[in-house]
């Protein structure tokens, strides 16, 4: 398995409580992204960055922040937490190969659930 | 804006027998890439297959081949000699080259029957 990991792996909070999930890889990879993935359906990217100190929103509008201090990790936040926020978050780090393609390596994905 | 689309929701396919999982993409893009993704249950994402839109030879690993058309915009996966570790949801994803961003299939739920 790739080396990349995300914490908690299960979390389960209430209405407006803040939280942190924390994405990190031991890859050296500069490529780092967020999906937002319901059960069962697709991949919807809602941040990604190409470096330290970038950050950009994906395609997927989402009311999360994310930074990129450090190049091993990319935590998201969510300020206030709400219902509509329940859902399975997988974050992804990619390097370019000598093809020119990007393979991307998932991690195990935080499932979250705002009650 | 590049779309990608599986219309299989679901497929099931007995031990030792061949699947086709199908994907088809839109794009007016020239340079780009092309990905069979595998999501097990409760298991990390794992890249299948790729292949480069410039490559016209088929890209295979192992038991898993692609049929890629271009001019048809069609990029299917084949699973031989099915087993029942092959049971997940696949995900055909788009990357145009360069941007270092993938678009994903709505996804395959495959089923292996014993």
């Amino acid at each position: 398995e790739a080396d990349i990991y995300q914490t908690p792996r299960y979390l389960v909070i209430g209405t407006g409580k803040k939280i942190t999930l924390e994405c990190s890889q031991t890859m050296g990879h500069d490529k780092m992204y967020w999906y937002q993935q319901d059960p069962g359906m697709e991949l919807h990217l809602i941040h990604y960055s190409y470096g330290v100190n970038s950050t950009e929103k994906g395609d997927l509008s989402s009311e999360s922040t994310v930074s990129r201090i450090r190049t091993e990790h990319f935590p998201l936040t969510l300020e206030s937490a709400r219902p509509s926020h329940t859902s399975q978050y997988l974050c992804a780090s990619s390097e370019l190969r000598a093809s020119g393609d990007n393979e991307q390596f998932f991690g195990p994905g935080t499932r979250l659930t705002v009650l | 804006a590049q779309t990608v689309t599986q219309s299989q929701p679901e497929m099931s396919v007995q031990e030792a027998e061949t699947v086709t999982l199908s994907c088809t993409y839109d794009t007016s893009e020239s340079d780009y890439y092309l990905f069979w993704y595998k999501q097990p249950p409760s298991r990390q994402m794992i890249l299948v297959i790729r292949q480069e839109a410039y490559k016209q030879q088929n890209a295979t690993e192992n038991r898993f081949s692609v049929n890629f058309q271009k001019a048809a915009k069609s990029f299917s996966l084949k699973i031989s000699d099915s087993q029942l570790g092959d049971a997940a949801m696949y995900f055909c994803a788009y990357e145009t080259s360069g941007t270092y961003k993938y678009i994903f299939g709505t996804g395959t739920r495959l089923k292996v029957l014993a």
